[in-house]
């Protein structure tokens, strides 16, 4: 079936170090890809998302392109802040479903 | 603010008990979702209504339901309820039917305790 795998947290890091945080994804055909984040005490805002391969999705600094060969949509951001830490969930949908299927999350923390 | 509320904030209750989470949109958005968010089972999908009719099934039990009324406000009720029920309710709204086409919106959240 299809699912969402992203990298284990917690990761920590120290302010304007450079992310990555890793998502790769199984399913058939072609879905789309979306980085969800989760301040504490919030519900999830959309991120960035991107829909199709080579698609780059990009918001507040972070990035991630679709790359289908590698079946990963991996987010990015060279400086991260303090501001940044939260938890991200990486996702998919295909255009004929309505239900979201996300990662396991992974929470990131920053040092100032 | 995502313009999506949810009450109550936190609910605590004891097994086998009934509750309702309350849901009110975006002002326009027709369409409402629920998730659940649990340690050990992550976010889940429950159900999907559109416009007060029922529009997609994820990994809902039969002990909950759901309804969305004349006003878009939508309501999730769990019943018989138990220890592993405990988790974060998320409401979501957006425009339309398909999330492909549109972002979702995620209210705060309705923290349930059962003890």
């Amino acid at each position: 079936g299809n699912s969402v795998t992203q990298m284990e947290g917690p990761v920590t890091l120290s302010e304007e170090a450079f992310l990555t945080i890793n998502c790769t994804y199984t399913a058939t055909g072609y879905p789309s890809l979306f980085w969800y984040v989760q301040y504490p005490g919030e519900g999830l805002q959309l991120l960035l998302k991107a829909t199709k391969a080579d698609d780059k999705g990009s918001n507040k600094g972070f990035e991630a392109t679709y790359r289908k060969e590698t079946t990963s949509f991996h987010l990015e951001k060279g400086s991260v802040q303090v501001s940044d830490s939260a938890v991200y969930f990486c996702a998919l949908l295909y255009s004929s479903a309505s239900k979201i299927i996300f990662g396991s999350g992974t929470r990131l923390s920053i040092r100032p | 603010d995502s313009g999506v509320t949810q009450t109550p904030k936190h609910l605590i209750t004891a097994t086998g008990q009934r509750v309702t989470l309350r849901c009110s949109p975006r002002s326009g958005d027709l369409s409402v979702y629920w998730y659940q968010q649990s340690l050990d089972q992550g976010l889940q999908f429950l159900i999907q209504y559109y416009n007060g009719e029922e529009r997609a099934k994820g990994n809902i039990l039969e002990r909950f339901s759901a309804q969305q009324f004349p006003d878009l406000h939508s309501e999730l009720n769990l019943s018989s309820l138990e220890l592993g029920d405990s988790a974060l309710y998320f409401c979501a709204s957006s425009p339309g039917t398909s999330t492909y086409s549109y972002e979702q919106y995620f209210g705060p959240g309705t923290r349930l305790t059962v003890t």
